[in-house]
């Protein structure tokens, strides 16, 4: 099926390890992201990617790192894990045109202890 | 920055009943709009969208029109049912400049429909 992909789907770590989340798309897309659900249902971007460069970093902190090896990857690793960190995180993709939608993976939920 | 503003939830509504979240924006330009639809423990599923002023989308009963003088994009339905019960997320787009790489969403509203 054409998806993104993330895993896993639950991480639980304690404060201070450093973790990763994988993210896969075979839908062809140019523009891939990562996006954190606060436990208030709210989503915000942290990283866009188009053609494996960084376009969008808003504002999160170092301890943050994406890296893009190809256009249908994009990973995300977390340094020193705080317990500000505990969320989900969504990867997704799209064209990189305006009109269109993003398509989102079914979340990684990371509990930090 | 963009912004969009949902109404307040939770909504909730016994089936059958006819829906309305509403939404408005605040962007530079023209941009393209979104609903996705949230059903528990599962990522985002786009439901609708509209590119351009007066455009209307729809799926699975579901519309919302793009009212540029009202810089609106409320979501309706004339009858929900129980499976529609979910969060549901009005978002931008923009359609150039840097901008362009990330959706923007609302805060999200809880939708419960009672049988």
């Amino acid at each position: 099926d054409t998806a993104v992909s993330q895993t896993p789907k639950y991480l639980v770590t304690q404060m201070g390890n450093d973790k990763s989340i994988k993210c896969e798309q075979n839908l062809g897309h140019d523009t891939m992201y990562w996006y954190k659900q606060d436990s208030k249902k709210f989503l915000k971007i942290m990283f866009s990617y188009n053609n494996k460069e960084l376009i969008i970093n808003e504002t999160v902190p170092n301890r943050f790192s994406p890296k893009s090896p190809d256009k249908a990857h994009l990973n995300l690793h977390i340094n020193s894990l705080e317990l500000g960190d505990s969320a989900v995180y969504f990867c997704a993709s799209s064209q990189p045109g305006g009109n269109s939608p993003l398509h989102f993976g079914n979340g990684t939920r990371l509990t930090v202890t | 920055g963009d912004s969009v503003t949902q109404m307040e939830g939770p909504v909730t509504l016994s089936e059958e009943a006819f829906l309305t979240i509403n939404c408005t924006y605040t962007a530079t330009g023209y941009p393209s709009l979104f609903w996705y639809v949230q059903y528990p423990g599962e990522g985002l599923q786009l439901l609708l969208k509209a590119t351009k002023a007066d455009d209307k989308g729809s799926n699975k009963g579901f519309e919302a029109t793009y009212r540029k003088e009202t810089t609106s994009f409320h979501l309706e339905k004339g009858s929900v049912q129980v499976s529609d019960s979910a969060v549901y997320f009005c978002a931008l787009r923009r359609n150039s400049g840097g901008s362009n790489y990330k959706l923007t969403f609302g805060k999200g509203t809880l939708l419960t429909v009672n049988p």
